[in-house]
């Protein structure tokens, strides 16, 4: 069964260093999320993503965030200068095109869990 | 900010109990609603997506309903299996690409 698949599982990179976390979505699938959890909390809208561009984004998607599709399977997250707060389980999510409502199903990747020290 | 609440935080029961979890979400602007479980290094894994009030869907011993009129979800899972373990998310989508999510019931089997 496809899936949607995430590197690096863990990552831990010290404040203000840039980081890339990588996705790869479901090969047919042609919107992207990020999504993110910090511990004890809720999980977080971030971004969407669908041909190409920025379809939606929350307000903790500033400057310090950004997405690309650098070809025709990756989807990554870019953090430019990390904070101690940015500390978090992220993950990556994609759906299909479809006018089926029932069809509106996000599958997820297993998460990257990003620390910050 | 859509303000998505699930209760209860966590449960624990024993194998072979039967039980539910409630999630509850805005009445307006619904489109869908879905149920996730996610067990720990894994992937959230989709049990239902939810679109009509009074749906009612059923996935071997879990099943879900749905009132978006009064803006609420019940899960039930009959004859807990400690292979039930796991954290249950609801998320609401209305219309927009993001799911808003709650803050999920963990629920641990005990055999």
């Amino acid at each position: 069964e496809p899936e949607v698949t995430q590197t690096p599982s863990h990552q831990v990179t010290q404040m203000g260093q840039e980081v890339i976390l990588r996705c790869v979505p479901i090969s047919n699938h042609l919107y992207f999320y990020w999504y993110r959890q910090i511990l004890g909390q809720k999980v977080e809208f971030l971004v969407s993503f669908y041909n190409n561009e920025i379809s939606e984004k929350s307000e903790i998607f500033d400057d310090q965030f950004s997405v690309e599709r650098p070809d025709g399977s990756n989807f990554t997250l870019k953090i430019r200068s990390t904070k101690l707060e940015d500390s978090a389980m992220y993950f990556c999510a994609s759906r299909q095109r479809t006018s089926a409502l029932a069809s509106n199903e996000q599958f997820f990747g297993p998460g990257t869990r990003l620390t910050v020290l | 900010i859509l303000n998505v609440e699930q209760s209860p935080q966590s449960l624990h029961v024993q194998e072979g109990d039967s039980t539910n979890f409630t999630c509850s979400f805005p009445s307006s602007n619904f489109y869908a609603l879905h149920w996730y479980r996610w067990e720990t290094a894994k992937s959230p894994e989709a049990l239902f997506v939810m679109t009509l009030n009074g749906d009612e869907k059923k996935k071997g011993r879990i099943s879900a309903t749905l009132n978006t009129k009064e803006g609420y979800s019940y899960l039930y899972i009959k004859g807990s299996q400690p292979e039930d373990s796991a954290t249950y998310l609801c998320a609401f989508n209305n219309a927009g690409n993001m799911l808003t999510f709650g803050g999920g019931t963990r629920l641990m089997v005990k055999p």
